[in-house]
């Protein structure tokens, strides 16, 4: 079945930007997603890039999608103590609506 | 638009009982799909619904589970004699066929089984 990997823990300072990275086995999907989710809340959707696309920009979201690789990452750009939580990449698979992977906490540094 | 609405936020149980989770949907979403979550774990595919049809169903929804949508607007999810391992938030999430199905969540119901 299909396998979505991410790193577990990513540490930046604040200012700097964040990159998070995730490969995927299943590269039928026609879209790839982004969710954030923080301490005790569900999932909220960040951004999701469509498949025939390289690169998608918004506000201090940049997603880059490499097909070929099946590799997607997401960019934050100036990283807010806000943004500390945890990153998850989901890909449709078959049947599956989401395969998500395990997720990236990402801790910003003040 | 309210977003996705689930209760209860929270629930602990004794093992043994059965517990019934609701999500509502967001207005005219003909999707809804029910997600388990465990501490440090990504969430995993239980089933989904198109209107008051489940087309799909994972293997991690055992006997014990069942999920209904009967009017093809709000569902329930119940876990029946819940044993620990059930301990996990619950997540619902909906979308609309017709608006590139992106998959929106609710923010989950805590299921803690004592």
């Amino acid at each position: 079945g299909e396998d979505v990997e991410q790193s577990l823990f990513l540490s930046v300072r604040e200012g700097d930007s964040s990159v998070i990275n995730c490969t995927y086995t299943d590269s039928s999907s026609t879209y790839l997603y982004w969710y954030k989710q923080e301490p005790g809340a569900g999932l909220q959707l960040l951004t999701y890039i469509f498949s025939n696309m390289d690169m998608k920009q918004d506000q201090r979201l940049t997603v880059l999608l490499n097909k070929k690789d099946k590799h997607l990452s997401l960019r934050i750009a100036d990283t807010q103590t806000g943004d500390s939580a945890i990153y998850f990449c989901a890909d449709p698979s078959g049947n599956t609506p989401l395969v998500f992977g395990k997720g990236t906490r990402l801790s910003v540094i003040a | 638009d309210t977003g996705v609405s689930q209760d209860p936020r929270h629930k602990i149980t004794k093992r043994g009982q059965n517990v019934t989770f609701r999500c509502d949907p967001i207005s005219e979403h003909n999707r809804l799909y029910w997600y388990r979550q465990t501490l440090g774990q990504g969430p995993e595919f239980l089933t989904y619904f198109q209107n008051e049809a489940q087309l799909e169903k994972s293997r991690l929804l055992s006997d014990r589970f069942s999920a209904e949508r009967p009017k093809g607007s709000f569902s329930t999810l119940e876990i029946q004699r819940t044993e620990q391992g059930d301990s996990a938030m619950y997540l619902c999430a909906s979308s609309s066929e017709h608006s590139g199905n992106t998959i929106y969540f609710g923010e989950g119901s805590w299921l803690t089984v004592v």
